[in-house]
């Protein structure tokens, strides 16, 4: 099964910094990725496909990048909303995996 | 608007089964892939199985490979995961997914873009 690191676990920042989140496969998976935001008691969210395609209504603060094995989520400037668990996964092949988790906390 | 409503999450013993059903609207059920991902107390999300349109192909993680059957029912916009001889580690919420296929261009996309709420599964003696 490919595995997917993603970092950090967690971290904190304030209100309008720049945060930057990364996965990296274990092997290559083309950029079929997708990332996904998880508030607390609620399911998650899709906000990226295609490692930087923007699902449509997410705004555009949320951006993806990379291809291969290295992937990156960007949020240009954090909003009180954005606090929440990110998560990517890899639709490349079976086991679908995703990455533990990176859980962004007010600072 | 799409709606996924799953049910059946419950209190089991360890080697017991159960049945989770995911009720679909608002789109032609049949077309979609269907998932089940699952997320143990504090713990991230897990892919479990998937399902094609037609009840043709279906995949699993290995944990469950074996124990776990996912099918559907079209006539009833339905989705299922029977969940046998279930174990502590198989607590969780479990939530039915929906997995849209998005075209850009030459280049075609996966990803899961309607989401229940979840129903909760506790495994205990």
């Amino acid at each position: 099964a490919i595995q997917m690191t993603q970092s950090p676990y967690s971290l904190s920042a304030s209100i309008g910094d720049r945060v930057i989140i990364t996965c990296r496969a274990s092997q290559g998976i083309r950029n079929d990725l997708a990332w996904y935001q998880q508030k607390p008691g609620r399911a998650p969210n899709l906000l990226i496909y295609g490692a930087s395609r923007l699902q449509s209504g997410v705004p555009s603060r949320f951006s993806g990048s990379g291809s291969g094995t290295d992937f990156t989520l960007t949020i240009s400037s954090l909003q009180p909303e954005d606090f929440a668990t990110y998560y990517c996964l890899q639709d490349y092949n079976y086991p679908r995996t995703f990455g533990r988790g990176t859980k962004v906390e007010i600072k | 608007d799409v709606q996924l409503v799953e049910s059946g999450g419950t209190l089991v013993r360890p080697g017991g089964s159960l049945r989770l059903a995911c009720a679909a609207s608002g789109f032609t059920f049949k077309t979609y892939w269907m998932m089940w991902v699952r997320q143990a107390p504090g713990k991230g999300l897990e892919w479990v199985a998937n399902i094609k349109g037609d009840g043709s192909t279906r995949y699993y993680v290995d944990s469950v490979e074996g124990r776990f059957t996912i099918s559907r029912d079209n006539a009833e916009n339905t989705l299922y995961l029977q969940m046998n001889s279930l174990r502590a580690e198989d607590a969780g919420v479990y939530y039915c997914a929906r997995d849209q296929n998005y075209r850009y261009g030459s280049a075609y996309y996966d990803a899961l873009d309607s989401w229940g709420r979840g129903t909760l599964v506790a495994v205990s003696s």
